[in-house]
């Protein structure tokens, strides 16, 4: 497609369940970033896959959150045990690999997860 | 680490009226770029416009336009002309220039809530 995309746009699970957030980036983007946007709050950063491996992974929150990429493309973000404070809209963005030049982050519209 | 912040939750402005949202960051980089994103209830996050840090001259697109300031580290955004269509969320972010794994992710502030009014 022509953007960023994610499913599900909305997911509401009750506490205590694991949910999968997914997210198709841009074709040819190797660069592929994960983000959580609480109520009120500006984007705060998960995770970031240069192709299928994480050299930065240090804003996963708990052991509960886990993400993979799979064939350079899709990547899948896993929340095991969910607890109400996980209710956020989970953003993903892709971009061409960093490089000398600047690669915007292009951003998809977000799943938003609500934890009863 | 990099901080990014924004003291004005909430701006109005009146359609045609110029505003100027606010943007202050903290980093012992030299090299570095800064953004402003626009977020309407879509939720999708557009780029707004660009800055790179070794630029003096200020970057403009259109009617949105920045004052950067290297030293005070400050990066204002002026939406000149507003249109109904401004009102969303605007995010300043930071992003660091080096290569390293660790330095691509964007560094968000917590945004400014803009209506624009008839």
């Amino acid at each position: 497609g022509a953007g960023v995309s994610q499913s599900p746009s909305n997911k509401v699970t009750e506490k205590g369940k694991d949910v999968e957030l997914r997210c198709d980036p841009i074709s040819g983007h190797t660069a592929l970033y994960w983000y959580r946007q609480s109520l009120g709050q500006g984007l705060e950063f998960l995770i970031y896959f240069q192709g299928n491996s994480a050299p930065d992974k240090s804003g996963l929150p708990s052991d509960r959150f886990s993400a993979e990429r799979t064939g350079g493309s899709v990547s899948t973000l896993t929340i095991q045990r969910t607890q109400q404070e996980d209710s956020a809209v989970y953003l993903c963005a892709s971009s061409f690999a960093p490089g000398p030049l600047d690669q915007p982050q292009h951003f998809g519209d977000g799943t938003r997860l609500s934890i009863l | 680490a990099q901080t990014v912040t924004q003291s004005q939750p909430e701006m109005s402005v009146q359609e045609a009226e110029t505003v100027t949202l606010s943007c202050t960051y903290d980093t012992s980089e030299s090299d570095y770029y800064l953004f402003w994103y626009k977020q309407p209830p879509s939720r999708q996050m557009i780029l707004v416009i660009r800055q790179e840090a070794y630029k003096q001259q200020n970057a403009t697109e259109n009617r949105f336009s920045v004052n950067f300031q290297k030293a005070a580290k400050s990066f204002s955004l002026k939406i000149s002309d507003s249109q109904l269509g401004d009102a969303a969320m605007y995010f300043c972010a930071y992003r660091s220039a080096f290569l390293a794994g660790t330095a691509s992710k964007l560094t968000f502030g917590t945004g400014t809530r803009l209506q624009v009014t008839l």
